[in-house]
């Protein structure tokens, strides 16, 4: 079975400085995908950056980059010059093959940005 | 494009009452998904559709029904609501072939329901 875990139920960052959010993953199938999602006091869930398991370089997507650990199996998602915006949950989530290729996701962390 | 629509946003039931969620997607993706969101659990996925006329349980389906009508419609039907069905529905779409392999789901707004 496949297992997320996301062990910080909150952070807090000042604005401009960068945050980690940790992600930790459980899998015996060798190719899967992982994603982050943002999801605002609104309610959307908004994609953010994916991370293949085969890929060898770590993805970036503006200002979000994943530290992708194969061996430790982790994916944390770094997030650079915080801004207000930024307040909001954060999702980490896998996939694995299958027909569904449907996502099993952590239970989230609540960032909050500080002026 | 609207992506994906959900209705209504906001349902209170009484116990035992029935209601149908209903999802729409307007980017001819083949895949579609429930997923319900209750604090401290993240999404968990209720069922799924691969295709049009194919419907399979994941891994919370106990209590619900879908029907996938055509390719754009997946709907979740509560015939029975229980308080423990409170919760914030997402329906999502995917793509059979995105981005760089990315297959990312897309998702819908949301419905925010309380059982009594």
């Amino acid at each position: 079975a496949q297992k997320i875990t996301q062990t910080q139920p909150g952070m807090f960052v000042q604005e401009k400085e960068a945050v980690t959010l940790d992600c930790t993953y459980d899998t015996s199938d060798p190719s899967y995908g992982l994603f982050w999602y943002k999801q605002p006091s609104s309610g959307e869930m908004i994609f953010l950056i994916y991370q293949g398991s085969y890929d060898q370089q770590n993805a970036t997507e503006g200002r979000y980059s994943l530290n992708f650990q194969k061996a430790r199996k982790s994916a944390n998602l770094v997030i650079s010059a915080s801004q207000l915006g930024d307040s909001a949950m954060y999702f980490c989530a896998m996939r694995v093959p299958g027909s569904a290729r449907q996502l099993t996701f952590g239970s989230g962390t609540q960032l909050t940005v500080l002026p | 494009n609207a992506g994906v629509t959900q209705t209504p946003k906001f349902q209170v039931l009484k116990t035992g009452q029935s209601m149908t969620l209903q999802c729409a997607q307007d980017m001819n993706h083949n895949s579609m998904y429930w997923y319900r969101q209750d604090p401290g659990m993240g999404l968990r996925l209720i069922y799924y559709s691969a295709s049009e006329g194919t419907t399979d349980k994941g891994e919370v389906p106990n209590g619900y029904n879908v029907s996938r009508l055509n390719k754009r419609e997946f709907s979740l039907r509560l015939e029975s609501a229980a308080p423990s069905q409170t919760s914030v529905y997402f329906c999502a779409s995917r793509p059979d072939r995105g981005l760089a392999g990315v297959h990312e789901q897309y998702f819908g707004p949301g419905t925010r329901l309380t059982v009594t």
